[in-house]
């Protein structure tokens, strides 16, 4: 069955560093990658998606990510995080052998910005 | 309103009762998503509607769990004889329709089951 991996449960980060959030999925065939934001009290929300094309994909909120096809993966990065990115971030995938659209998400990563 | 709307937003019940989550999609979406969202946990898949096709079921627990999409627009998640384990966030979602878009998601129903 399709899965997804979240490798990180939490990332702690200072303010302005660098972060990656890390996610790996399972399938044998062509799939869609997407990720979303759940913001404190807020409902979820589309960061980025890859359809096809260019593997890096660009996101709002100056997030990227980067479809990786031979290591199955699509991670999240920012070169400068703020106190405002403090939230739990989701990785799903839909299409590829699930068969339909149905849309698969993983266990979440809760990144903590820390001045 | 513009946005994906759920009632009741908290739901308190009795183990044994049952209940009925509503969802109301965005007007014309013709693609609906339930999910569960456990303390801890990831979104799980629940249940998707789209359009007038059959319902991909596969993600129900089991089958106290049903669900329904009148006119392709209002859907009602039921749970029938709950339990505690049913304690939970349940999300609808809907989107434009096919995998590739963008799934525009309610602020859920808050579950406890006492």
């Amino acid at each position: 069955a399709q899965s997804v991996t979240q490798l990180d449960s939490q990332v702690p980060v200072f303010e302005e560093a660098p972060v990656e959030l890390r996610c790996n999925y399972s399938s044998s065939v062509s799939v869609y990658l997407f990720w979303y934001v759940q913001y404190p009290n807020q409902g979820l929300q589309l960061l980025l998606k890859y359809l096809s094309g260019s593997t890096l994909v660009k996101g709002i909120n100056g997030f990227e990510a980067e479809f990786n096809k031979s290591q199955t993966s699509f991670h999240l990065r920012k070169p400068s995080v703020h106190i405002s990115d403090t939230a739990e971030y989701f990785c799903a995938v839909s299409g590829g052998n699930t068969g339909g659209f149905k849309t698969i998400f993983g266990a979440g990563t809760r990144l903590f910005v820390k001045a | 309103g513009a946005g994906v709307s759920q009632s009741p937003s908290n739901k308190v019940t009795e183990k044994g009762k049952d209940v009925e989550l509503r969802c109301d999609p965005i007007s014309g979406h013709t693609a609906l998503y339930w999910y569960r969202q456990s303390l801890g946990q990831g979104l799980e898949f629940l249940i998707y509607f789209q359009g007038n096709s059959a319902p991909d079921k596969s993600g129900l627990p089991s089958d106290r769990f049903s669900a329904e999409r009148t006119g392709g627009s209002v859907s009602t998640l039921t749970i029938q004889r709950t339990q505690q384990e049913d304690s939970a966030v349940y999300l609808c979602a809907s989107s434009v329709g096919q995998g590739t878009n963008e799934q525009f998601f309610g602020p859920g129903t808050r579950l406890t089951v006492l």
